[in-house]
Formats: C-alpha cells, sequence, structure tokens
C-alpha cells in the first residue's frame, strides 16, 4: 500500500529555512519521479520541483537558487531544503510520485513564512 | 516556463456528460507532455484520476477518463454523479524536465 507523510513544516520569518520531509512507503523513491507540490491558501497547485529516476533536478522558476530537492535511498525519503524563504512561500506542500504511485496523496505539510 | 490552461468553471447535469481541456500556451499537447488530472473536493487532499494521457488509478470511477482532443489534454466525465462536484487540475511535463499546473476547473453538478 502506497503512503506518503510529509513532515517539517512550520512557523518560519522571512529569510528563514525550513527542510520538509517526505517518508515513503509501498514504493521505491529512488525508482521513481518525485515531485514537491505546494498550494497556498485558497489557490491552485503550483509544481515545485521533481527529482528523477536518474538523479535530475528540476525547479520551478521562483524556488531556483532557494529550494534543493534530495532523497535518501536507505530512508526511501525525499526532502525538500528551503533557504531565503519568502512570504510567498506560504502554503500547504505534498510529495507525489509517478504514475500509479501518484496517488494517494499525503495530507501534506504546512509552511507558514511570516514576521 | 508554458502557461497551461483550463476552463476556470463548468456545470453539468446529474448524468449528463462533460469534458475539461487542458491546454498549453506553447503549441499543442501531447503524449510526451504526460498529462495528469487530479480531483479536488474542498479541505481534502487532492487525488490522482489520470495519469500519462490515458491511464487511470486503481480507485479512478469508469465514469472519467483521459485522452487527446484538438491538441489539448482531456477530461471527460461521463454520467455525472453529486460526488464529483469538486475542482479539477491538470498537470503537464515541458521537454521532459519541468511540469506545470492549470488553474483549475472548478465543476459544478446541478
Amino acid at each position: 500500500e502506497v503512503q506518503l507523510v510529509e513532515s517539517g513544516g512550520g512557523l518560519v520569518q522571512p529569510g528563514g529555512s525550513l527542510r520538509l520531509s517526505c517518508a515513503v512507503s509501498g514504493f521505491t523513491v529512488s525508482d521513481n519521479h518525485m515531485s514537491w507540490v505546494r498550494q497556498a491558501p485558497g489557490k491552485g497547485l503550483e509544481w515545485v520541483s521533481v527529482i528523477y529516476d536518474n538523479g535530475n533536478k528540476y525547479y520551478v522558476d521562483s524556488v531556483k537558487g532557494r529550494f534543493t530537492i534530495s532523497r535518501d535511498n536507505s530512508k526511501n525519503t525525499l526532502y525538500l531544503q528551503m533557504n531565503n524563504l519568502r512570504r510567498e512561500d506560504t502554503a500547504v506542500y505534498h510529495c507525489i510520485g509517478y504514475g500509479h504511485n501518484s496517488d494517494p496523496w499525503g495530507q501534506g505539510t504546512l509552511v507558514t513564512v511570516s514576521s | 516556463q508554458a502557461v497551461v490552461n483550463q476552463e476556470p468553471s463548468l456545470t453539468v447535469s446529474p448524468g449528463g456528460t462533460v469534458t475539461l481541456t487542458c491546454g498549453s500556451s506553447i503549441g499543442a499537447v501531447t503524449d510526451a507532455h504526460n498529462p495528469y488530472w487530479f480531483q479536488q473536493k474542498p479541505g481534502q487532499a487532492p487525488r490522482t484520476l489520470i495519469h500519462d494521457t490515458t491511464n487511470k488509478l486503481s480507485w479512478t470511477p469508469s465514469r472519467f477518463s483521459g485522452s487527446l482532443l484538438g491538441g489539448k489534454a482531456a477530461l471527460t466525465l461521463s454520467g455525472a454523479q453529486p460526488e464529483d462536484e469538486a475542482e479539477y487540475f491538470c498537470v503537464l511535463r515541458f521537454s521532459g524536465t519541468y511540469w506545470v499546473f492549470g488553474g483549475g476547473t472548478k465543476l459544478t453538478v446541478l
């Protein structure tokens, strides 16, 4: 059974940092494309970053140079290191797999950037 | 980066059929864009309905189907049920690298 559990969110001041984690069970992270997706309050979904099975990484323009996606194969866990956070990064962050491993979604982790 | 377009809102009668579309600002959508469709109900996490244009997840009701139509990705709902009232999002992959979500379609069953 596929299960994704996101954690690491919280309240942080502008300019601060957070590291989000996504613990995966039911499939192997390193064999899949894994993405981070966010949803600001009352808004739609926004793709943030992907790490492909070959290790290639891509980001939405607004987070390039600030966010870093990574994975720990031994822990079957996906990460998102977020630095120099801005108010507009406030959102619920979800990780998702690929194909038939893209469901269900986890509940996400809330990141609030505010002073 | 590209822009992905969806109808902001659509209405369908119970038992009726409706098609939601997902277009790209930089050309026709093809299978190479790996279209996905998601359903989100208020207060809930999204769920994936369709991956890679036509492929359903194990939970996807049979009344939903995905396709390419007129240069866009399409999600067709045949025999709408009240529980299908939700927001639907698509996402496309560009150049095999980055992904872009559409703005979502609010579907009303009325």
